[in-house]
């Protein structure tokens, strides 16, 4: 099994700041089945980049993604109210497929 | 838009079967390169993938639920749907299915979810 690290767990910044969230696997996986996911309390995740760098439909452009072999990067510009929730990784390149245990982003 | 939609008990008494649906609409569940898949996440917790079904009935399942796992899929009403037998407190979880989307292209190919369900929080409890 792939095992998924995100790093840091908790995230506090403010609003306009960078945000930068890793995403470790456990091996070289392609970039092609890494995807990022956002999750708001009390809501679905929502898909946000997939192939590690290309932005969902909806997805503002101050999300970027980048990465390969066993390690990603999500990166928010320039943090918006919204943009304030968990993150996670998910890699779809070996069975069973796995997630990372998430970063959450706070206000600081 | 496609949406999803799961449905089933939101308590199951332990050791019982737990039971679940999703219903697809705007898509057809027939239609090649998706899967559909379910996700649990426990209170509190990170996501966790459990299995995924093609139209044709292919299925794959996480090793940690395998044993206590079936899914099935109805391309005629388009639903699918999963049962996982001997449940415990552990198996409390909001459950959501999701369209896993695999492509190929020159590049080898991908997948992801594009779509979700909202989620059904099942408890299980005497």
């Amino acid at each position: 099994e792939i095992v998924m690290t995100q790093s840091p767990a908790t995230l506090s910044l403010s609003l306009g700041e960078r945000a930068t969230l890793s995403c470790r696997a456990s091996q070289s996986i392609s970039s092609n089945y890494l995807s990022w996911y956002q999750q708001k309390p009390g809501q679905a995740p929502r898909l946000l980049m997939f192939d590690a760098s290309t932005r969902a439909t909806g997805t503002p452009a101050r999300f970027s993604g980048s990465g390969s072999g066993t390690d990603f990067t999500l990166t928010i510009s320039s943090l918006q109210p919204e943009d304030f929730a968990v993150y996670y990784c998910h890699q779809e390149y070996n069975l069973p497929w796995t997630f990372g245990q998430g970063t959450k982003v706070e206000i600081k | 838009q496609v949406q999803l939609q799961e449905s089933g008990p939101g308590l199951v008494k332990p050791s019982q079967t737990l039971s679940l649906t999703c219903t697809v609409s705007s898509a057809s569940i027939s239609s090649r390169g998706h899967f559909w898949s379910w996700i649990r996440q426990r209170p509190g917790k990170g996501l966790e993938w459990i299995g995924n079904i093609y139209y044709t009935g292919s299925t794959s399942y996480n090793p940690s639920l395998k044993r206590r796992l079936t899914m099935s899929v109805d391309t005629s009403k388009n639903q699918f749907s999963m049962k996982l037998t001997s449940v415990t407190a552990a198996d409390t979880a909001v459950y959501y299915c999701a369209r896993d989307l695999s492509y190929s292209d020159s590049t080898g190919g991908g997948s992801y979810y594009d779509f979700w369900g909202q989620g059904t929080l099942v408890t299980v409890s005497s």
